[in-house]
């Protein structure tokens, strides 16, 4: 079955760019879903960060959309995150999560999610 | 951007009791509703989706119910494991948005 695993630094400084990769295993990430990123800063709820079809099409979250980047690579069945000028604001836990096309658009959801990886912003 | 808003915010419950919780969408979205349980340090969990269909593996006293714009998601006889907090989350829109969760404890 599907599993995802992020990884990346835990700590990155403010102003600097935060990078995660989300390997795929046990499945292709060239099958019909949409991968995404979600965040959940400490003791709060969850954001939608963006998300990317093996295409390379991707949808951001507006508030976010001028300092991230989601992109694929079919070669290695991963994709990747990045998030540029972080402030204290984005320290969370980052998880990677496949948005499951159902076959009518109304069963989609996110049913595969990774184990998450803690980021934080300080110098 | 479409607001969810889940409510109670929390809930003190006992093994054994039926729970209720309460999701409103800011517009109408139809079935494209899931909820997901979420326990400390851990990914949240697909429950249901298109607001009512239980995923698989899910046990059957979770339901949901609702379209448009209000759904509920109901725990028929609490379990021990169930404690927890639960999401409501809507992809009418490609910009999915999650309710503020709602925290199921133990009375």
């Amino acid at each position: 079955q599907v599993q995802l695993q992020e990884s990346g630094p835990g700590l990155v400084k403010p102003s600097g760019t935060l990078s995660l990769t989300c390997a795929v295993s046990g499945g292709s990430i060239s099958s019909s879903n949409w991968w995404s990123w979600v965040r959940q800063p400490p003791g709060k709820g969850l954001e939608w960060i963006g998300e990317i079809y093996h295409s390379g099409s991707t949808n951001y979250n507006p508030s976010l959309k001028s300092r991230v980047t989601i992109s694929v690579d079919k070669s290695k069945n991963q994709f990747s995150l990045k998030l540029s000028s972080v402030t204290a604001a984005d320290t969370a836990v980052y998880y990677c999560a496949r948005f499951y096309l159902g076959e009518l658009s109304t069963t989609d959801a996110f049913d595969i999610w990774g184990q998450g990886t803690m980021v934080t912003v300080s110098s | 951007a479409i607001r969810m808003t889940q409510s109670p915010s929390s809930l003190s419950a006992s093994t054994g009791d039926r729970v209720t919780i309460t999701c409103r969408a800011s517009q109408g979205i139809s079935s494209y509703l899931a909820w997901y349980q979420q326990k400390p340090g851990k990914a949240p969990k697909l429950l249901i989706y298109a607001a009512s269909t239980l995923q698989s593996g899910v046990p059957s006293r979770f339901s949901g119910s609702g379209s448009g714009t209000d759904f509920t998601l109901t725990i028929s006889c609490l379990q021990s494991e169930d404690f927890a907090t639960y999401y409501c989350q809507q992809y009418y829109s490609y910009f999915k948005t999650f309710g503020q969760g709602t925290k199921v404890e133990i009375k």
